[in-house]
């Protein structure tokens, strides 16, 4: 069975701090790694990896992924209010009727503390 | 305006009631889905649909049903079978090889 654990569950640091959020996985037939904020309501899309050791950058985000030891961090500097929400990591693998699945981790609740 | 589109936003249920919930997509994907989550815990699969008339059980399907009689449409009905049928539904959509795209979820409670 396919298998996204992430970490930590929650944290809470102040405004300005530096984060990283952890994502390991277990899956057979995998093709890429997503990263998602969940605010309220629907989660946005952040980061698609698909290749080791290419870190993706969009603003004070970064991401990189280890397909050797199955897992990726999603960092975020500088941290301000506007990004608390709940992270999502979900692996996207080929299932056994050639169909794409989505297996998503329990997500990281990230408070930043003004 | 292109988009994911569900309603409604909140639903009640009542016991041994079925309710329906829709979700239309304008972006042309063939691809959608249907999430359950619940607190603490990730997104979880019920039902995904890759082309029209054509739909697979996901990991949670037992208590939920669906149709995708248009490409546009999927709507989830959510039957008297599921006993716990609290949570926050998302639907999701996407073109083949692409990501999936959400909606703004639908909060069902029990009365």
């Amino acid at each position: 069975e396919d298998k996204v654990v992430q970490s930590p569950l929650s944290l809470v640091v102040h405004e300005g701090d530096t984060v990283t959020l952890n994502c390991s996985y277990e899956v057979t037939n995998f093709r890429s790694l997503l990263w998602y904020k969940q605010e309220k309501k629907a989660p946005t899309f952040l980061f698609m990896l698909t290749s080791s050791g290419i870190e993706k950058k969009s603003g004070r985000l970064s991401s990189i992924l280890d397909k050797k030891e199955l897992f990726s961090i999603l960092n975020i500097t500088a941290t301000q209010t506007g990004d608390s929400a709940v992270y999502l990591c979900a692996v996207e693998a080929l299932g056994h009727f050639g169909n794409e699945k989505l297996t998503f981790g329990t997500g990281t609740r990230l408070t930043i503390i003004p | 305006d292109g988009g994911i589109t569900q309603s409604p936003k909140y639903l009640f249920r009542k016991e041994g009631q079925n309710v329906t919930l829709s979700c239309e997509q304008n972006l042309n994907h063939d691809a959608m889905y249907w999430y359950r989550q619940d607190p603490g815990q990730g997104l979880r699969l019920i039902y995904y649909s890759q082309i029209v008339n054509d739909f697979q059980k996901g990991d949670i399907a037992e208590g939920y049903s669906v149709s995708r009689e248009k490409k546009e449409s999927f709507p989830l009905t959510v039957t008297s079978a599921q006993k716990n049928p609290t949570a926050f539904y998302l639907c999701a959509s996407t073109l083949t090889g692409d990501i999936q795209y959400f909606g703004a979820g639908t909060r069902l409670s029990v009365l």
